[in-house]
């Protein structure tokens, strides 16, 4: 599988925006990239998955470099409720392996009021 | 409300002693897994089903069992339970195997082996 890497933490103040970077240097072209994280104590979630073109839903933007080789979570007003890990991984089309997830370490959100 | 629930959400128990963690969608989906989180290892994944009586292993099968006999469940079975299988257990499940698919993830099961 394609390796992902994030910085173990990143601070925001409340009300403002957040860019979670992720670089994935050897992505492939059926390379999905997906975002989810987990609040504390809570189950992992989904949060947006993008293949070329920016994407944006309720949640969040996600950002794709031309290259593909790096990506943006883009929080647009963080809240007191986003802080949480955030975790890129990659998912081929081309391969099931059990559609199993890898999660690396992800990346520690700090908000401050 | 579409979720997975697993129960119980804390568990306290010895070595040795059976126990299985129930895993519950009512999303409709095929494919439904277990996940362990531990301390700087990350979430792994334990075992997978694609459907009903089709189940296989994940990346740290070891001393763990599954079953689906139901679309809905997927039990996790701990057949003697050791202390390093304390650990935080999430159950997932999602519609298929595509990679546009998105995994629903239970709130948790805490599991201590005394």
């Amino acid at each position: 599988d394609a390796k992902t890497t994030q910085p173990n933490s990143m601070e925001s103040n409340e009300e403002e925006p957040v860019h979670l970077p992720c670089n994935h240097s050897t992505i492939s072209g059926t390379d999905y990239i997906h975002w989810y994280r987990q609040l504390p104590s809570q189950g992992p979630e989904y949060v947006i998955h993008g293949l070329t073109s920016n994407v944006n839903n309720r949640m969040a933007s996600l950002a794709i470099a031309e290259d593909r080789k790096s990506s943006t979570l883009i929080l647009h007003r963080a809240t007191l409720r986003d802080a949480a890990v955030y975790y890129c991984i990659l998912r081929d089309l081309g391969k099931t392996s059990g559609s199993r997830l890898t999660f690396g370490e992800g990346t520690q959100l700090t908000v401050n009021p | 409300e579409a979720q997975v629930t697993q129960n119980p959400r804390y568990l306290i128990t010895v070595t040795g002693k059976k126990l299985t963690v129930t895993c519950s969608q009512n999303m409709n989906h095929e494919y439904m897994s277990w996940y362990r989180q531990d301390p700087g290892l990350g979430l792994r994944q334990i075992y997978y089903s694609m459907n009903v009586e089709v189940t296989d292993k994940g990346d740290v099968p070891e001393g763990y069992k599954v079953s689906r006999k139901e679309k809905r469940n997927f039990p996790l079975i701990l057949e003697s339970p050791s202390p390093n299988q304390t650990s935080l257990y999430f159950c997932a499940s999602c519609k298929g195997l595509a990679a546009t698919d998105t995994q629903y993830f239970g709130p948790g099961t805490r599991l201590t082996v005394l």
